[in-house]
């Protein structure tokens, strides 16, 4: 049973540029959600996503965007890239059950330097 | 708001030492969960345990074991016998019952170092 796959692995961007993170959740989950971790902090919540939908928004600006495709797999993108950018993304994955608490899991990250 | 906080940001202990994380979280529902994760230099957030706010059983699963306290806010994690395979980031997270454990926010982590 695969786990929360995440692609790619480690990225070098440059200021300005774009780039677009991929996420395959665990076998049998419908929510993917993203998160951001600056070095040294925990991680940040960026948005989730269910149903094609984005269904909660963290506190990001507009230059991250995402997207769900019919396989439940997700696309993180972020525009016009800052040095404070450089982090690691994290993508989640979880079944979506509003009455009771859910396990989420997560992929190994995406290493993102933006020079 | 939801908040957590893990004051302590890095321990060093030697091997076959208990250590125990602290975890201090706020929120204003009643029905809430509460997660620790496992962080190795991989990047990798390793689930460990989810607790419903509604069920305050300590829990032990070998080495570690789990102490939640609603009356303060705090839900605290031991390694018994400490191993140097324990050295990783450990952050203890909050998921309220809208989000039904599906959006999470994190402490800052405490950084563990266990040496031989």
């Amino acid at each position: 049973d695969a786990g929360v796959t995440q692609s790619p692995t480690h990225l070098i961007k440059t200021r300005g540029q774009q780039v677009t993170l991929r996420c395959s959740p665990k076998s049998g989950h419908d929510t993917v959600s993203w998160y951001q971790q600056a070095l040294g902090q925990g991680p940040q919540f960026i948005f989730q996503y269910y149903e094609e939908e984005e269904r909660q928004r963290g506190n990001f600006p507009d230059r991250f965007s995402g997207h769900q495709f019919p396989n439940y797999s997700s696309e993180l993108n972020v525009n016009a890239l800052l040095l404070g950018d450089s982090a690691l993304y994290l993508c989640a994955s979880s079944l979506l059950n509003r009455n009771s608490g859910n396990t989420i899991y997560f992929g190994e990250g995406s290493w993102l330097t933006v020079v | 708001a939801q908040k957590v906080t893990q004051a302590q940001t890095e321990i060093s202990v030697v091997e076959k030492e208990d250590v125990t994380l602290d975890c201090v979280y706020e929120t204003r529902d009643t029905t809430y969960y509460l997660f620790w994760y496992k962080q190795p230099p991989s990047g990798e957030l390793v689930f460990l345990i989810r607790r419903n706010s509604f069920d305050e059983q300590n829990e032990i699963s070998g080495r570690y074991s789990w102490n939640f306290q609603k009356s303060t806010s705090s839900f605290n994690f031991t390694i018994t016998a400490s191993q140097v395979v324990d050295s990783a980031v450990y952050f203890c997270a909050l998921s309220d019952s809208n989000n039904a454990g599906n959006m999470l926010t994190f402490g800052g982590g405490t950084r563990l170092m266990v040496k031989p």
